[in-house]
């Protein structure tokens, strides 16, 4: 069966320092990835997908960056972290080229202080 | 571009009452619709889906959705809430881009 992983589950960084959220999914191949975040009071936000390894899609203009150096692992970064990065961080999979439910993470929150 | 709307931020039920959550979406095409649970200190999971068929979707505990196309709604509804669905409820749809896209969120809280 398939699973996904994503850590750290809880963060506390100061601002300006970097970040690093990793995340790797299980028991598929070639799966489409995604990163989403939720800030407080706010619904779910695209911030990144990708459809295969090197390539990832951006959905708003931020300070945070996504690489995907192998099939089935997705990596959220910041090189300086602002207060407004704090919230709570989803990394989610689905079947390529199938319109079908995405499968999500158990999430990270992210305190920036 | 495609957006959803959830009409209550807030809920507050007692046990045994009725529920029904709206969700509206904007994109007039083919869509698939998700309703989806985040009880607290959990992740998100699958409460039901529609993909085509039958509007009226059943889903896990008790749930179902109804997809009114002339309205572009998805409502949830539970005909009988218990206190152990206090949670908050996303409604989401994917469009032809394969995108998901969120509403806002619902919190709802069942006194019990």
């Amino acid at each position: 069966s398939q699973t996904i992983h994503q850590w750290p589950a809880t963060l506390v960084q100061p601002v300006g320092s970097p970040l690093s959220l990793e995340c790797t999914v299980e028991g598929t191949s070639n799966p489409n990835l995604y990163w989403y975040r939720q800030a407080a009071g706010r619904g779910l936000q695209l911030l990144f997908y990708s459809v295969g390894i090197g390539q990832i899609s951006s959905e708003v203009p931020q300070n945070l960056s996504a690489s995907r150096p192998q099939d089935r692992q997705f990596i959220l970064s910041s090189k300086k972290l602002l207060l407004s990065d704090s919230g709570f961080y989803l990394c989610a999979w689905s079947v390529k080229g199938r319109i079908n439910t995405i499968y999500f993470g158990e999430g990270s929150w992210l305190t920036v202080v | 571009a495609q957006s959803v709307s959830q009409h209550n931020h807030h809920v507050i039920l007692s046990e045994a009452a009725s529920l029904e959550l709206g969700c509206n979406y904007s994109y007039g095409g083919t869509v698939n619709l998700f309703w989806y649970v985040q009880y607290p200190g959990q992740h998100l999971q699958l409460l039901l889906k529609y993909f085509s068929g039958d509007p009226l979707v059943k889903g896990i505990k008790g749930f179902e959705a109804e997809f009114i196309k002339s309205k572009f709604s998805f409502n949830l509804r539970k005909p009988s809430v218990q206190w152990s669905d206090t949670a908050e409820y996303f409604c989401a749809v994917k469009d032809s881009n394969y995108q998901l896209i969120w509403g806002a969120g619902t919190k709802l809280i069942i006194k019990p």
